[in-house]
């Protein structure tokens, strides 16, 4: 079956310091992967979208500058939160598809819990 | 303004009832609607999902209703267990943006 896998499961960083976190998608192509992000009390911010030999769409309100993400092949992706600041703080969760099948099923990973301090 | 709006907030229903969690979306473009829900410290999951060409999709005890010219949508969970208990979240996506649009949830509780 389609697994996605993520990880840390949970960081902690100082304020100012840069955390990245990483997706792995094991049994389908993740031709597609969108990052988001849920905040206490908030539902799920799409971040931005990423299709390999695509370029990476951001939402309003996020950057590449702030959330640089790597999406160099069909099983991985990667996205840094750099400078982290308690705004910061939430759920990440990549969710990846497989865009070029009749799947419309975004599978997420397991998310990774960002606390700054 | 929030594209696709979730109620009620919160639901309570004892086991065996019906719980019905409403849905409604703004863009006319949206064509493919999953319902996710997640269990506290865990991600979401896949529960059910439907497209506009059907108006209700069932599976088991969940149900999708779905009115497109109204732009709404409900789900409904007949013979509510206990370990229904969790925050569902339905969503909406068009082929174009490939993203997919959350509401803000609907945290239901199922008493034995």
């Amino acid at each position: 079956g389609a697994l996605v896998y993520q990880y840390p499961r949970r960081t902690i960083c100082k304020s100012g310091t840069s955390m990245r976190m990483e997706c792995q998608a094991v049994g389908f192509q993740a031709t597609s992967v969108a990052w988001y992000r849920q905040s206490p009390q908030k539902t799920f911010e799409l971040i931005a979208l990423s299709t390999v030999n695509s370029a990476i769409k951001y939402e309003q309100n996020f950057t590449q500058e702030k959330f640089p993400i790597s999406h160099p092949n069909l099983s991985f992706s990667s996205m840094t939160v750099l400078n982290a600041y308690l705004e910061d703080r939430g759920l990440y969760l990549c969710g990846a598809r497989d865009w070029g099948s009749s799947a419309e099923t975004l599978y997420f990973g397991s998310g990774t819990r960002l606390t700054v301090l | 303004q929030q594209q696709v709006r979730q109620s009620p907030q919160s639901l309570t229903v004892w086991e065996g009832e019906t719980a019905i969690l409403n849905c409604s979306y703004e863009d006319s473009t949206f064509d493919y609607f999953p319902w996710y829900w997640q269990f506290p410290r865990e991600s979401p999951a896949l529960l059910i999902a439907i497209r506009p060409v059907s108006n209700k999709k069932e599976d088991g005890r969940f149900t999708i209703f779905f009115n497109k010219r109204e732009k709404k949508l409900s789900l409904h969970i007949t013979d509510s267990q206990p370990g229904d208990s969790a925050t569902y979240f339905c969503a909406a996506q068009n082929n174009y943006a490939q993203g997919l649009t959350f509401g803000l949830g609907t945290r239901v509780s199922v008493f034995p």
